[in-house]
């Protein structure tokens, strides 16, 4: 089974252009995670909230999560070809085995 | 500082075969995950070790699936009388902590393709 879903399925621009992709889940959450996939490749790490934050940053990105909603959004600012991937995000269910759930991701592509 | 090892990265088999697929975690990492990615989905919870054994195996699609890890290091995620529906990218993740989750890290996955 799936908690997350992402929102959209795929998304193409530019480079030098913002990408926003959202993920909605349906439990309680201790943290909500973001992994990026090159095709074929293994998942990185990308980033990590927890349940009583409300935004980080690292680099280029940017992540918010809303609880009451339950969802999220993952920004890339200032996208580049190499960020080209699929990116998925991951919870970790309140009481859960502290085993992460992905959802289907969202596949960028940027177009030099 | 080696990574997440998984092998083989490619295994073409039957249908009707055994098949046993290897993962190689961090040093020192107590937890280890199993996943299975089939084509344009995301990861699908299988199997999840702390130490040796399995804390959580709600995952495994059938009794034909099993996962083993009898050192509390490397684990093998073991398929009896494949079908051609157990073609995918078998991932395994490996995590320094028990407890909340943190951050995995995962291999490169071993492609399973089933004729």
């Amino acid at each position: 089974s799936q908690q997350g879903e992402e929102d959209p399925q795929a998304l193409s621009i530019q480079e030098g252009e913002n990408a926003t992709m959202n993920c909605s889940y349906k439990t309680s959450i201790n943290n909500l995670q973001w992994y990026r996939q090159n095709s074929g490749r293994g998942l990185v790490h990308l980033i990590l909230i927890r349940s009583n934050e409300r935004e980080k940053h690292s680099g280029r990105l940017r992540v918010t999560l809303d609880t009451s909603k339950k969802s999220s959004s993952l920004l890339i600012t200032a996208s580049r070809a190499a960020d080209t991937a699929s990116y998925f995000c991951a919870t970790d269910e309140t009481g859960g085995y502290n085993k992460l759930i992905f959802g289907a991701g969202t596949r960028l592509a940027v177009h030099p | 500082g080696a990574g997440v090892s998984q092998t083989p990265s490619n295994k073409v088999t039957e249908k009707g075969k055994y098949v046993e697929l290897r993962c190689d975690p961090i040093s020192g990492h107590t937890a280890l995950y199993w996943y299975r990615q089939s084509l344009g989905q995301g990861p699908e919870f299988l199997i999840y070790f702390q130490g040796t054994g399995a804390a959580d195996d709600s995952g495994l699609p059938n009794d034909r699936f099993f996962a083993v890890r009898p050192e509390g290091s490397v684990s093998t995620l073991k398929i009896q009388r494949t079908e051609r529906g157990d073609s995918a990218m078998y991932l395994c993740a490996s995590s320094p902590m028990g407890g909340v989750a943190g951050e995995l890290f995962f291999g490169e996955g071993s492609r399973l393709t089933v004729l």
